[in-house]
């Protein structure tokens, strides 16, 4: 059975802040590592990891992809109130038709 | 550009009433998928549909049925609701079944008494 493991499970810091997100995970035939930004509503896409781009960068944003020690983190600098919501981990895995197995996600709380 | 468009946005049924969610999406993906998401278990996949008249089942498909006729449209059925479905139901499209990159619809909150 796929397990995507997400910690800390929630989180509250301080606008200005750094904060790294984990993500480890146990999945036969990976095939990528996505993160996706949960706010009110449906959750959108971030990141996409796989073996040809271990790293993402967007603005505040980074992401790293550890295939050898089966992790990856989420890195937001200098966090503002916006970055306020559920960040969620998922992994493709699959030989055939793939699945994605979510983690449970991180909730983060960026206070003034 | 609509993009995957679920209706209704909130529902409450009765234990053993039947209804369907509805899915639609319009950028001609492949893949399309159902995920209910509940406090602390994160996003869990119920059917997927790789193309047009082929379904599979995913972690939890127990009490829900998919049928995928043509390539937009993608329902979920529940056939005798009962309170653990109590859920927020996401529908998710990929343009193919390898491309991983998912649009997630708005979510339809369900409430089953």
């Amino acid at each position: 059975e796929d397990k995507v493991v997400q910690s800390p499970l929630s989180l509250v810091v301080h606008e200005g802040d750094t904060v790294t997100l984990n993500c480890s995970y146990e999945v036969t035939n990976f095939r990528s590592l996505l993160w996706y930004k949960q706010e009110k509503k449906a959750p959108t896409f971030l990141f996409m990891l796989t073996s040809s781009g271990i790293e993402k960068k967007s603005g505040r944003l980074s992401s790293i992809l550890d295939k050898k020690e089966l992790f990856s983190i989420l890195n937001i600098t200098a966090t503002q109130t916006g970055d306020s919501a559920i960040y969620l981990c998922a992994v493709g895995a699959g030989a055939g038709s793939y699945q994605l197995t979510f983690g449970k996600g991180t909730k983060l709380s960026v206070i003034p | 550009n609509a993009g995957v468009t679920q209706t209704p946005k909130f529902q409450v049924l009765k234990t053993g009433q039947s209804m369907t969610l509805q899915c639609a999406q319009d950028m001609n993906h492949e893949y399309m998928s159902w995920y209910r998401q509940d406090p602390g278990m994160g996003l869990r996949l119920i059917h997927y549909s790789v193309g047009a008249g082929i379904t599979d089942q995913g972690e939890v498909p127990n009490g829900y049925n998919v049928s995928r006729s043509t390539t937009e449209d993608f329902p979920l059925r529940l056939l005798s609701a009962a309170p653990s479905q109590t859920s927020v139901y996401f529908c998710a499209s990929s343009r193919t079944a390898t491309n991983e990159k998912l649009f997630f619809g708005s979510g339809t909150q369900l409430s089953v008494l």
